[in-house]
């Protein structure tokens, strides 16, 4: 299986201001044929269930704010938030959709400080 | 509007079997993937497997192959998740989610809860 290592853990970031969280794979995720990443991002608020943030690594999906951007290939990346809103606090998950079984990350918590 | 909707939450014994639902609307359900995906109660995703269901071909995560049996209708646009003897430790929330190719999830179900006391 693909091991996905987020950290931090939990990260506190104060209004407007930067908060990046990382994402590595235990072996590459990009695919050579179609040099695409397989990796998404997820955003899960409490009692709702996730919502999909960024795919190919780095296409934010349709309504998603600009605010939020991934970056990174092969086996190292990051989501960030440029300028944090109070409507970021949840809980933010990257999978890896390369192979079977799919994996995801234990989530990095972000709060506001 | 794409939506899938779930069954509601499930109050279980052990050695009970259950068989939760995942209702899709809005789109071709036989030209997109199903996922199941686990959460336990304050815990992380846990993908469980998924199911093409068109032609029925399903994958399972080895951490639940052989524990549950993903199923699909394409008649009624409805996919399954069951277990023939639940556990204590099956309590959690299930999600269905859509994934176009078996690859990112980008509608959600709102969740099942299973409770097995």
């Amino acid at each position: 299986d693909i091991v996905m290592t987020q950290s931090p853990d939990s990260l506190a970031v104060s209004l407007g201001e930067r908060a990046t969280i990382k994402c590595k794979s235990s072996q590459s995720v990009l695919y050579s044929s179609n040099n695409q990443n397989y990796l998404a991002w997820y955003q899960q608020k409490p009692g709702q269930p996730p919502k999909l943030l960024i795919y190919w690594a780095s296409t934010r999906e349709s309504g998603v704010p600009d605010r939020f951007s991934g970056s990174g290939s092969g086996t190292d990346f990051t989501l960030t938030i440029s300028s944090l809103q109070a409507e970021d606090v949840a809980v933010y998950y990257c999978q890896q959709y390369y192979g079977t079984p799919q994996t995801f990350g234990r989530g990095t918590k972000v709060e506001i400080k | 509007e794409v939506q899938l909707v779930q069954s509601g939450a499930e109050v279980k014994e052990p050695g009970e079997s259950l068989k939760i639902s995942c209702k899709g609307s809005g789109y071709s359900f036989t030209s997109y993937w199903i996922g199941w995906v686990r959460q336990m109660p304050g815990k992380g995703l846990e993908w469980m497997g998924i199911i093409y269901p068109s032609d029925s071909d399903t994958r399972y995560s080895p951490s639940f192959q052989g524990q549950v049996t993903i199923s699909a209708d394409k008649s009624i646009s409805t996919a399954y998740l069951q277990w023939s003897s639940l556990r204590a430790s099956d309590t959690a929330i299930y999600y269905c989610a859509r994934s176009d190719g078996g690859n990112w999830y980008d509608y959600w179900g709102q969740g099942t809860l299973v409770t097995v006391s």
